[in-house]
């Protein structure tokens, strides 16, 4: 199976950029590259996904590698609030009985220091 | 719209126990999948289901089954609990059909907690 990994943690001081990193070297062509945060006691919050090409979206950008072993994902001014553990996973999009199939690592916990 | 539910919140079992935790979909979605989530570590794909059937699992053993009802609700059924049962176990619902399931976005619910003694 697709694994992920991801720094165990990272800090960041508030309203700078974060850039959390994520290592998918056998990541298969039927891959998404989706990321999710989840904070405490609650489910995963989606956050973004792309399969090839960069993406922005109102909270995040992400970046993925050319050779798509690789991505990062951006929030361009941190707040208190996106203090969460945040999660890099591939999901199949292929006809197989992998389908749907989500594999995550154990994540990256942001802390947001005022 | 209405979010993803998921129930009980809390329960506590004893080991060779069965359990059943029920999920209700986001109002227009129509995949569901499980995840078991163990204190520290992230979420772990057990089974998803389109359209009443399995269509995708993990390395989960026959004692994890599931079910999915017409109105796309679902229920994770663990049978003979072990103590390493012990979980975060998430539902997510998500949109479309088995080609796109990989793209469309998971909407997770707060998750049940199992706890086996």
């Amino acid at each position: 199976d697709a694994k992920t990994t991801q720094p165990n943690s990272m800090e960041s001081n508030e309203e700078e950029p974060v850039h959390l990193p994520c290592n998918h070297s056998t990541i298969s062509g039927t891959d998404y590259i989706h990321w999710y945060r989840q904070l405490p006691s609650q489910g995963p919050e989606y956050v973004i996904h792309g399969l090839t090409s960069n993406v922005n979206n109102r909270m995040a950008s992400l970046a993925i590698a050319e050779d798509r072993k690789s991505s990062t994902l951006i929030l361009h001014r941190a707040t208190l609030r996106d203090a969460a553990v945040y999660y890099c996973i591939l999901r199949d999009v292929s006809l197989t009985t992998n389908a749907g199939k989500s594999t995550f690592g154990d994540g990256t916990t942001l802390t947001v220091k005022p | 719209e209405t979010g993803v539910t998921q129930s009980p919140t809390h329960l506590i079992k004893t080991r060779g126990q069965q359990v059943t935790l029920r999920c209700s979909s986001q109002s227009g979605h129509n995949t569901v999948s499980w995840y078991q989530q163990a204190l520290g570590q992230g979420p772990q794909f057990i089974f998803q289901y389109y359209r009443e059937e399995e269509n995708g699992r993990g390395n989960f053993p026959p004692r994890f089954s599931g079910l999915q009802f017409p109105n796309y609700s679902s229920e994770l059924n663990v049978n003979a609990l072990e103590l390493d049962d012990s979980a975060l176990y998430l539902c997510a619902s998500s949109l479309g059909g088995v080609l796109l399931s990989g793209a469309n976005v998971l909407t997770f619910g707060a998750g049940s907690r199992l706890t086996v003694l």
